[in-house]
C-alpha cells in the first residue's frame, strides 16, 4: 500500500510564500511511471487541480496558478514540493498531493494539509 | 464554481441504490474515457472508486459501479450500507490548458 505524507506549515503570512513536501512510503517516485500531483480543496469547495510533474522533470501547471507554482521532486528523499509564491487568503485550502497515473487517475492520495494564509 | 456539475447531495436507505451525476461538455467527459470517481471521508485520504469511466479497482467493492453517457458520467452505488456516507467527487481530463477538472462534490447521507 503506497503512502503519501504532506508536510509544511499550517500558517502562511499574506504576500509570503507557501511550501509543502510530500514524501512517498514506497520508492515509486523513482520508477518514472507516474505524475506527483498537488490539488487543493478551498474550504466549503470542490477540488482545483494544481498542477504535476512527470519524473523527466516536465511540469504542467493549472493556468489559473502558473504564474506563482512550482513543482519539483527529489527522489533521493523520496519527496517533491510544492511552492507557491505571492500568497493571499484565497489560497487558504486544504492541499493534498497524490501520484497520478499514465490514464489520468489518481491512484493514491495524501490526507491533506490544512494551510491558512494570515497576518 | 467547478468546472464538472455535481449534485451537492443524494440520500438513501440501507440496501437501496443511488446514483451521482457529473455533467462535463464535449471537451471533457463527452469526448474522452477518462472519467474518475473517488470517495472521500473528511480528515482521510480521497480513494480512487473507479477509472476510465468504468474500471473499478480491485479493492472496490462491486457495489461500486461507473458509466457515461453523453456528456454526463455517472456513479451508482448499490447496496447501500452506512460506511458509504462520504463526499464524493468525478475528474476528468480535459483538452483545454487545464488538463484535469473536478466536479464540487456529492455528499452521500445514508439515511
Amino acid at each position: 500500500q503506497v503512502q503519501l505524507q504532506e508536510s509544511g506549515p499550517g500558517l502562511v503570512k499574506p504576500s509570503q510564500t507557501l511550501s509543502l513536501s510530500c514524501t512517498v512510503s514506497d520508492g515509486s517516485i523513482s520508477s518514472g511511471a507516474y505524475y506527483w500531483s498537488w490539488i487543493r480543496q478551498h474550504p466549503g469547495q470542490g477540488l482545483e487541480w494544481i498542477g504535476y510533474i512527470y519524473n523527466s522533470g516536465s511540469t504542467y501547471y493549472n493556468p489559473s496558478l502558473r504564474s506563482r507554482v512550482t513543482i519539483s521532486v527529489d527522489p533521493s528523499n523520496d519527496q517533491f514540493s510544492l511552492r507557491l509564491d505571492s500568497v493571499t487568503a484565497a489560497d487558504t485550502a486544504v492541499y493534498y498531493c497524490a501520484r497520478k497515473t499514465g490514464l489520468y487517475y489518481f491512484d493514491y492520495w495524501g490526507q491533506g494539509t490544512l494551510v491558512t494564509v494570515s497576518s | 464554481q467547478s468546472a464538472l456539475t455535481q449534485p451537492a447531495s443524494v440520500s438513501g436507505s440501507p440496501g437501496q441504490s443511488i446514483t451521482i451525476s457529473c455533467t462535463g461538455s464535449s471537451s471533457d467527459i463527452g469526448n474522452y474515457k477518462y472519467v474518475s470517481w473517488y470517495q472521500h471521508h473528511p480528515g482521510k485520504a480521497p480513494k480512487v472508486l473507479i477509472s476510465e469511466v468504468s474500471n473499478r479497482p480491485s479493492a472496490v467493492p462491486n457495489r461500486f459501479s461507473g458509466s457515461k453517457s453523453g456528456n454526463t458520467a455517472y456513479l451508482t452505488i448499490s447496496g447501500l450500507q452506512a460506511e458509504d456516507e462520504a463526499y464524493y467527487y468525478c475528474s476528468s481530463y480535459t483538452s483545454s490548458s487545464t488538463y484535469v477538472l473536478f466536479g464540487g462534490g456529492t455528499k452521500l447521507t445514508v439515511l
